[in-house]
């Protein structure tokens, strides 16, 4: 049974540019999030699809956007990088959005702005 | 607003000792709470939760944590610690009711060291 799995692992991009990062849900999950965990600290929430639909977001800037396919991948873009926004991004995974629902997460994609 | 926090960057203990890993949360409604472990330069673990029932949680290599509404608090503890188990936790709290009740709140992390 494939976990949550990540592309790409690692990647360095210059200020300004834009990345995508891409996500497979775990086998049978129907749900995926996004978290940012910067250097020393604890994951923080990006946004959440569902149904191909935004359905929740955290506190972040409209240049990070996402999308959810029908087979319920889904992939990360940020725009017009800074500095700032090097960290690990990490996937997760659910069967459905609900709030008990265990939360699985991949391996993450290092992304380091320069 | 909800909100997790884990008071100790870091906890140390000997091989064999018990060990706990301290977490206390705050949220609007009722608390779905949860632990992870992160192992250096790797993704999230998921090792136990809290939804509802018996306050004990038992979880994945021999994990337990204890939730205590009253404190609202989330411990996480093992009752013999392993060289292995050295890593950064993570406690979260997801809210069970309201608007923001797909995101979970991690706290900052505990680093825990077992020496042998």
């Amino acid at each position: 049974d494939a976990g949550v799995t990540q592309s790409p692992t690692h990647l360095i991009k210059t200020r300004g540019q834009q990345v995508t990062l891409r996500c497979s849900p775990k086998s049978g999950h129907d749900t995926v999030s996004w978290y940012q965990q910067a250097l020393g600290q604890g994951p923080q929430f990006i946004f959440q699809y569902y149904e191909e639909e935004e359905r929740q977001r955290g506190n972040f800037p409209d240049r990070f956007s996402g999308h959810q396919y029908p087979n319920y991948s889904s992939e990360l873009n940020v725009n017009a990088l800074l500095l700032g926004d090097s960290a690990l991004y990490l996937c997760a995974s659910s069967l459905g959005p609900n709030a008990e629902a265990t939360i699985y997460f991949g391996e993450g994609s290092w992304l380091t702005v320069v | 607003a909800q909100s997790v926090a884990q008071p100790e960057d870091q906890v140390n203990v000997a091989e064999g000792n018990p060990l706990t890993v301290k977490c206390t949360y705050s949220v609007s409604g009722n608390p779905y709470l949860f632990w992870y472990v992160q192992y250096p330069n790797r993704g999230l673990q998921f090792l136990l939760k809290y939804i509802t029932g018996d306050n004990l949680v038992k979880g994945s290599y021999g994990f337990e944590a204890e939730f205590n509404k009253s404190q609202t608090s989330f411990h996480l503890k093992k009752p013999s610690a392993l060289v292995s188990d050295s890593a950064l936790y993570f406690c979260a709290v997801r809210d069970a009711g309201g608007s923001t009740l797909g995101r979970l709140y991690f706290g900052r992390g505990t680093q825990l060291t077992v020496w042998p």
